[in-house]
């Protein structure tokens, strides 16, 4: 089993729908969750950090924790053709932390 | 928020040339730094972890001897890839942040070509 796992889509949503972004996970005793945004050919930018079980909003962002589902997921409202990009699962446990390999999102105009 | 500037952002070299790159923290102290290198179209690969004062962790598969990492201070860390050659083109991207369990900022990465 992979350590992080994320479907590679690609995921097509239409402009102004919300795209929801999944990610599962298998060290149960992972601490820390983020959520990374990826442009073609540029590096990653943080979009969100999440440390315990619930929901955390940020703007049209909210991350949601499951630790007992092992599951975190990204929720997108009012999706954006600028939010098309490769959105990455990272998740952290003491001296190490793992990405997923990433779900392309493309927001339909 | 935390900032991590990374130098050059492009490299075109000659095959057998080394080629130094440069990642450092801006605004934080890292013990721990990551280094990255990501081929077109594909997943992060991690390919080893920065150690202040120590010896870097490398990944399966990645050569040591190849791709030295220097993390001489707290805010500075090196990869050098030596004697490069045209595989090892490739975006390499550095991270760091004020502690594994926080999140991680990245470098804007440098893009190596060997010719």
């Amino acid at each position: 089993q992979k350590e992080v796992e994320q479907n590679s889509g690609p995921l097509s949503v239409p402009e102004g729908a919300i795209a929801s972004l999944n990610c599962t996970y298998s060290d149960r005793g992972s601490q820390s969750f983020f959520w990374y945004r990826q442009y073609s050919g540029k590096s990653p930018e943080l979009i969100m950090s999440i440390y315990s079980n619930g929901d955390k909003e940020d703007g049209r962002f909210t991350a949601q924790l499951n630790k007992a589902s092992q599951y975190v997921s990204l929720l997108i409202r009012d999706s954006q053709p600028s939010d098309s990009a490769t959105y990455l699962c990272a998740v952290s446990r003491d001296d190490k932390i793992i990405f997923g390999k990433g779900t392309r999102l493309h927001i339909l105009p | 928020g935390a900032v991590v500037s990374q130098h050059p952002s492009w490299v075109i070299c000659k095959s057998g040339t080394s080629v130094k790159i440069e990642c450092r923290s801006l605004d934080f102290q890292a013990t721990t730094m990551f280094w990255y290198r990501q081929f077109p179209k594909q997943s992060l690969m991690l390919m080893a972890t920065s150690n202040e004062g120590s010896k870097a962790t490398y990944e399966q598969g990645v050569e040591k001897d190849k791709f030295l990492i220097n993390h001489a201070s707290l805010t500075l860390s090196t990869l050098t890839v030596t004697s490069a050659h045209p595989e090892d083109s490739s975006f390499y991207i550095c991270s760091g942040g004020r502690g594994v369990s926080q999140p991680q900022h990245f470098g804007d990465g440098t893009r190596l070509s060997i010719l």
